[in-house]
């Protein structure tokens, strides 16, 4: 079966900090990988996706990049944290169009 | 570009009565997916329930179905038999565009509570 993990799962940073999340995915092979940040226990905005090694789309401009150097890890990025960039970062997996995204337990990320 | 609208911030039903939970979308695709997801405290976003676009039944799991109207654009979710479990963030997110990696586009949510 298919397991995603992430870490950490609570991240507290300076504002000028630099950040990196991870993503792995086990269990499958080229899955679609996402971020998302959820602010405020609302709705969820999708930052990147990818659909292969070293293919990034950028959904919203901003100080965060990602990265996808091995077929099942994601990982996101910042040189300089902002505290506009606090919230909850979900990564999530899926098998592409049509199917359905499976979701890693999330970090929570505060920028002080 | 595509949008998805959750009207109802709130709501509450009674352990073991039903509750409609509404969604409306705006899209010029033929061919996409709708998803209701779950995100309890915990914060764990689970699937509830997925729709194909090109099919006309309704989908169906168990204490959760849905009501897909796909003229109106609107696609609730009706739990049955409400139980304390049931108590979440709900997310319904529209899927479209085979050329966009499966991205999800979510609304708002509807934070439901079951009262014993």
């Amino acid at each position: 079966s298919q397991t995603i993990h992430q870490w950490p799962a609570t991240l507290v940073q300076p504002v000028g900090s630099p950040l990196s999340l991870e993503c792995t995915v086990e269990g499958t092979s080229n899955p679609n990988l996402y971020w998302y940040r959820q602010a405020a226990g609302r709705g969820l905005q999708l930052l990147f996706y990818s659909v292969g090694i070293g293919q990034i789309s950028s959904e919203v401009p901003q100080n965060l990049s990602a990265s996808r150097p091995q077929d099942r890890q994601f990982i996101l990025s910042s040189k300089k944290l902002l505290l506009s960039d606090s919230g909850f970062y979900l990564c999530a997996w899926s098998l592409g169009f049509g199917y359905e995204q499976y979701f890693g337990p999330g970090t929570r990320l505060t920028v002080t | 570009a595509q949008t998805v609208t959750q009207s109802q911030p709130e709501m509450s039903v009674q352990e073991a009565e039903t509750v409609t939970l509404s969604c409306t979308y705006d899209t010029s695709e033929s061919n996409y997916y709708l998803f209701w997801y779950k995100q309890p405290p915990s914060r764990q976003m689970i699937l509830v329930i997925r729709q194909e676009a090109y099919k006309q039944q309704n989908a169906t799991e168990n204490r959760f179905s849905v009501n897909f109207q796909k003229a109106a654009k609107s696609f609730s979710l009706k739990i049955s038999d409400s139980q304390l479990g049931d108590t979440a963030m709900y997310f319904c997110a529209f899927m479209g565009s085979y050329n966009q990696g499966g991205k999800l586009i979510f609304g708002q949510g509807t934070e439901l509570s079951v009262k014993p």
